[in-house]
């Protein structure tokens, strides 16, 4: 069965620092990827998705990016954080393909404090 | 463009109350349509979809009608347990390309006292 990871859980930073949130699936090849980004009260926003390698596409222009180094591993980096980055993000992952009925599995999420 | 609206919560409920929570959705073309649900510290699980109009999805008691006429995909159960409490979104599939990309409404919470 596939299963995905997503790691650290909680995360604390300080303004300015760097961020690197990491995601892995298991048990399913060249899956498209995803990561959102819930804010306190807020819906989900779609932050990057990829459908392959090396292949990132970008949702909404922002201080963070996003790297797929490997089939199954998709990563949220930045190099500066800021205030407003503060939030649940959330990576997922969607069978290989174009289908509109094919949901999302989503991973338990990071949650993000920037002080 | 496309987008879900939900309705605001918290919605507070006592044990074995009917619920409904109302999705409304404008989109181009025919999306599929999904509900899924948020336990507290955790990430979303699918919890039913619906593919073309009329389907009804249908799951651990939930079930929602996809209504092209009315642009609606409501969430109903008709008894809810304290077990259900948590925090409900509305979505339909994005636009096209390789990827299904979900338009997420921004969530309700749903409250169950026993």
């Amino acid at each position: 069965s596939q299963t995905i990871h997503q790691w650290p859980a909680t995360l604390v930073q300080p303004v300015g620092s760097p961020l690197s949130l990491e995601c892995t699936v298991e048990g399913t090849s060249n899956p498209n990827l995803y990561w959102y980004r819930q804010a306190a009260g807020r819906g989900l926003q779609l932050l990057f998705y990829s459908v392959g390698i090396g292949q990132i596409s970008s949702e909404v222009p922002q201080n963070l990016s996003a790297s797929r180094p490997q089939d199954r591993q998709f990563i949220l980096s930045s190099k500066k954080l800021l205030l407003s980055d503060s939030g649940f993000y959330l990576c997922a992952w969607s069978a290989a393909g174009f289908s509109y009925n094919s949901p999302l599995h989503f991973g338990n999420g990071t949650r993000l404090t920037v002080t | 463009g496309d987008s879900v609206t939900q309705m605001e919560g918290p919605v507070t409920l006592s044990e074995e109350a009917f619920l409904t929570i109302n999705c409304t959705y404008t989109a181009t073309g025919y999306p599929s349509l999904f509900w899924y649900v948020q336990y507290p510290g955790e990430g979303l699980q699918l919890l039913l979809k619906a593919t073309k109009a009329d389907d009804k999805g249908s799951n651990k008691g939930f079930e929602a009608t996809y209504r092209k006429e009315t642009t609606s995909f409501h969430l109903e159960k008709g008894s809810v347990q304290v077990s259900d409490s948590a925090v409900y979104f509305c979505a339909l599939s994005g636009y096209g390309g390789a990827t299904n990309k979900l338009i997420f409404g921004t969530g309700t919470l749903l409250a169950v006292q026993p």
